[in-house]
């Protein structure tokens, strides 16, 4: 059981430059989340996922993307990359249905946008 | 909005005594989760311990507990015997039943000293 897990864990991009972040979990959770984490601030949400084929923004999501086609599956698209998204991003999943509302964290991506 | 207030950017503690970091949230919701989050250097976001709004009673997970005082919309986190590995960064965090996103608050520097 690997829990979350997200690839790249390191990446330097150019400015306009596109990628997308991988998130997968094993947990058959339903609920899956991206966050970003900012130097010296808390996590701040950019997108959530409640089930397969539904997806919506959260706090911050402008220049970002996602899509959900499996349960297993969220990744997240930045299409044109700017110095702003210079951030760790952190992926998350829950399953509330069980009774609890934990989130459990990948190891997050840094990225740098130069 | 509801929003999550950490007044300590840092503390420190000796090993083997007691600290306790302060929490503070706003809300308008009667139903909803609090949580503690460590994030050592290695950046991964390690559940502490979580708490009911519903529940009267203080979650305990070993040498960590808190004191949930609902009325006053305070959660503090206290570390008993306080060990070098506790050291890291310690996020309060609140959200609503049903999978909504985390609000985080901006975190507390943890130092333990030998």
């Amino acid at each position: 059981n690997a829990g979350v897990t997200q690839t790249p864990k390191f990446r330097i991009l150019k400015i306009g430059q596109s990628m997308t972040l991988q998130c997968a979990q094993d947990m058959n959770h339903n609920y899956m989340y991206w966050y970003r984490q900012d130097p010296g601030m808390g996590l701040k949400l950019i997108y959530y996922s409640v089930g397969a084929g539904i997806t919506d923004k959260g706090e911050v999501p402008n220049g970002y993307n996602v899509s959900r086609s499996t349960t297993e599956d969220f990744p997240l698209r930045l299409e044109l990359a700017a110095p702003s998204q210079t951030s760790v991003y952190f992926c998350a999943s829950s399953y509330p249905d069980s009774g609890t509302d934990t989130q459990y964290f990948g190891p997050g991506t840094r990225l740098t946008v130069l | 909005a509801q929003t999550v207030t950490q007044s300590q950017p840092e503390m420190s503690v000796q090993e083997a005594e007691t600290v306790t970091l302060s929490c503070t949230y706003d809300t308008s919701e009667s139903d909803y989760y609090l949580f503690w989050y460590k994030q050592p250097p290695s950046r991964q976001m390690i559940l502490v311990i979580r708490q009911e709004a519903y529940k009267q009673q203080n979650a305990t997970e070993n040498r960590f507990s808190v004191n949930f005082q609902k009325a006053a919309k305070s959660f503090s986190l206290k570390i008993s015997d306080s060990q070098l590995g506790d050291a890291a960064m310690y996020f309060c965090a609140y959200n609503i039943w049903v999978g909504s996103r985390l609000t985080f608050g901006e975190g507390t520097q943890l130092t333990v000293n030998p």
